[in-house]
């Protein structure tokens, strides 16, 4: 499996600017999850889905965030309209719910910059 | 919301040296993971422990899970340059129908060779 893939894995983009992030999860993990990395604030979890349902989106910053799952293999997170303070580096993850000891794979992250 | 602290922030040490990194909560976690992140790529789980006073070994990796769930180490023997990254720990508490993980900062760690 090739595992969790993001793209872009890089992207600058001007302020005002729509922004969309891709991730494609391991087939047959039944839960994806969208992180935030800054130095800051560290990894703040923006919303999953379990079976391409929105379970948690408590995290997602303001209105300007959303995100869909249409299918079992593709997720997108969308910025629109994109700030400054939205630099970071975004990163998908994928997992299937079972007892304690499954771990999370994740992307290799895109890391925005907004100018 | 459930907090978990990592300390150091930041540690920088010579290759052959031994450390501890931990990582602490006020609340109980049913199981708590290790992940390494290096620089570039997403973080990696090195380990997960789910009983209290649990000790792991990954080579020279030891992990210890508190007796109360409360709170994690990670010991490195003889550290070596591709010891370097950020460790992050996180908890899993899961509800109902819901499985997510709550992750601390992390620790910095830089091995010199």
């Amino acid at each position: 499996d090739a595992g969790v893939i993001q793209s872009p894995r890089h992207e600058v983009t001007e302020m005002g600017q729509e922004v969309t992030l891709r991730c494609k999860p391991i087939s047959g993990h039944d839960y994806l999850f969208w992180y935030r990395q800054t130095m800051m604030r560290g990894l703040e979890l923006l919303i999953y889905f379990n079976n391409n349902v929105p379970i948690d989106d408590s995290g997602m910053p303001e209105d300007r965030f959303s995100a869909k799952m249409p299918n079992a293999s593709f997720s997108t997170l969308k910025i629109q309209p994109s700030e400054p303070r939205d630099s970071a580096v975004y990163f998908c993850a994928s997992s299937f719910f079972a007892p304690p000891g499954i771990g999370y794979t994740f992307g290799s992250g895109t890391r925005l910059t907004v100018v | 919301t459930q907090l978990l602290e990592q300390s150091p922030q930041f540690l920088s040490i010579q290759e052959g040296e031994n450390l501890t990194v931990y990582c602490n909560s006020s609340s109980v976690f049913s199981s708590l993971q290790w992940y390494r992140q290096e620089p570039g790529e997403g973080p990696v789980l090195l380990v997960t422990v789910v009983t209290g006073g649990e000790v792991k070994k990954l080579k020279r990796l030891t992990f210890q899970f508190g007796d109360a769930r409360k709170d994690s180490s990670l010991h490195i023997t003889a550290a070596q340059p591709g010891d370097t990254g950020l460790y992050l720990c996180a908890g899993a508490n899961p509800g109902a129908g819901s499985y997510q993980l709550t992750f601390g900062k992390g620790t910095k760690l830089s091995v010199i060779p």
